[in-house]
């Protein structure tokens, strides 16, 4: 029973438009929601996080949105670049700290030239 | 530092063979977790260590696979006897805190 979902296993962007991941996660105890970033042969490499007292945290180019209520967060990457396209995914934890986090399945962002 | 290291990078191996895994956290880090990414499933959580000590091991499939971390400093991650379905990719990750930094992967292939 996957507690954190990513429905779109590939999305396909044109450069210089918006990418937008979606996740969703049905655990009411997850309070700390991250993304990772994955190209091949390599392991995943922290992109951006936030904290469930949040709706929104920013880094550059990517934005990270946080619904509690709908149990949703998205990713919004703008301007997309090719350098982008890699395998993304989101993860969540529960009560801070040691716990290991729980990961969606990916999705694959290809970003056109 | 040089980030997490797992060898073999590779590993191909017989059915029925034992398999053992092998991860460096970085220095100072306390929680250490083995995962494991098939197409299937993505990426699962076998167990993971605080301070060296097995906290939870629920995501292990079988008893086929043992986990064990005799210092700060190193973890391994044994199947025995390895089968065609443990093929997968297998990464091994450290964190101080909540962010958790991965190694490369071991990419396990059993024939």
């Amino acid at each position: 029973d996957q507690q954190v979902k990513q429905n779109s296993p590939s999305l396909s962007v044109q450069e210089g438009r918006i990418s937008i991941l979606n996740c969703d996660y049905t655990n009411s105890m997850f309070d700390y929601f991250l993304w990772y970033k994955k190209y091949p042969a390599e392991g995943p490499t922290f992109l951006i996080s936030i904290s469930s007292i949040k709706d929104k945290n920013e880094d550059g180019r990517f934005t990270v949105f946080l619904n509690k209520s709908a149990k949703h967060l998205s990713l919004h990457i703008v301007p997309s670049q090719p350098g982008d396209s890699a395998v993304y995914f989101c993860a969540a934890r529960a009560g801070g700290g040691a716990d290991g986090l729980t990961f969606g399945k990916g999705t694959h962002l290809i970003i056109q030239p | 530092d040089a980030g997490v290291i797992q060898s073999p990078r590779h590993e191909v191996t017989e059915m029925g063979q034992e398999v053992t895994l092998r991860c460096k956290p970085i220095s100072g880090h306390n929680s250490l977790f083995w995962y494991r990414q098939t197409m299937m499933r993505g990426l699962e959580l076998l167990i993971y260590f605080n301070n060296n000590v097995p906290i939870d091991d629920s995501g292990m499939p079988e008893d086929r696979f043992s986990a064990k971390m005799p210092n700060a400093s190193f973890s391994t991650l044994k199947i025995q006897p390895s089968e065609p379905r443990d093929s997968a990719v297998y990464f091994c990750a450290s964190t101080w805190g909540t962010e958790a930094f991965f190694g490369q992967g071991t990419r396990l292939t059993v024939v």
